[in-house]
């Protein structure tokens, strides 16, 4: 079956420091890849989504691209901030209209 | 416009006893979702409604799991009896259809003890 595979945290970095978190998929088909998040004590929503190979996602900052190759999402940002502390999720849909397939989160702590 | 309510907030009960959660969804979003998501870990997909007909239930327990949207819009998830590994946050979500953003409610607490 269809999983996500993210890297482990918690996630420690300085402010304005570049932010990387791994993310592998294993899917049958082609699926659409998304990044949730969620702030303390906030209902998870929606940071970025890519639905086809090659396609980059970006918001807030946040980007990733969907490289069919390595089967991977990888979420970047180039200067974090104290407001990004959250735990994010890696998900995917298999055909965009069904539920939601999640990693396990990794949990971003950003220090001043 | 107004998110995914959800009720109760938090619900303590002891093992074998039932329970019930209550999701409303965002107006005119056709498709609805219950999660599970345990501590530790990504939400788990339980059930999705197209309208009021299920599309997909094959991760919901049925021996003791239930669920049921009325008239294609609330929702109600039942555990009967509950274990103590039902102890999760459960989450509803709802979307306009294909590739579109799911939009998620606060979820609710559930221990068991």
């Amino acid at each position: 079956g269809d999983s996500v595979t993210q890297m482990e945290g918690p996630v420690t970095l300085s402010e304005e420091a570049f932010l990387t978190i791994n993310c592998t998929y294993t899917a049958t088909g082609y699926p659409s890849l998304f990044w949730y998040v969620q702030y303390p004590g906030e209902g998870l929503q929606l940071l970025l989504k890519a639905t086809k190979a090659d396609d980059k996602g970006s918001n807030k900052g946040f980007e990733a691209t969907y490289r069919k190759e390595t089967t991977s999402f990888h979420l970047e940002k180039g200067s974090v901030q104290v407001s990004d502390s959250a735990v994010y999720f890696c998900a995917l849909s298999e055909r965009g209209a069904d539920g939601l397939t999640f990693g396990k989160g990794t949990h971003l702590i950003i220090q001043p | 416009e107004a998110g995914v309510a959800q009720s109760p907030r938090y619900k303590i009960i002891e093992k074998r006893q039932s329970v019930a959660f209550w999701c409303n969804p965002i107006s005119g979003h056709a498709t609805l979702y219950w999660y599970q998501q345990i501590l530790g870990q990504g939400p788990k997909l339980l059930i999705q409604f197209q309208n009021n007909g299920v599309v997909d239930d094959s991760q919901l327990p049925k021996d003791r799991f239930s669920a049921e949207r009325l008239k294609g819009v609330d929702s109600t998830l039942k555990i009967q009896p509950a274990k103590l590994e039902d102890s999760a946050v459960y989450l509803c979500a709802c979307d306009k259809g294909s590739y579109n953003e799911q939009f998620f409610g606060p979820g609710t607490r559930l221990t068991v003890l």
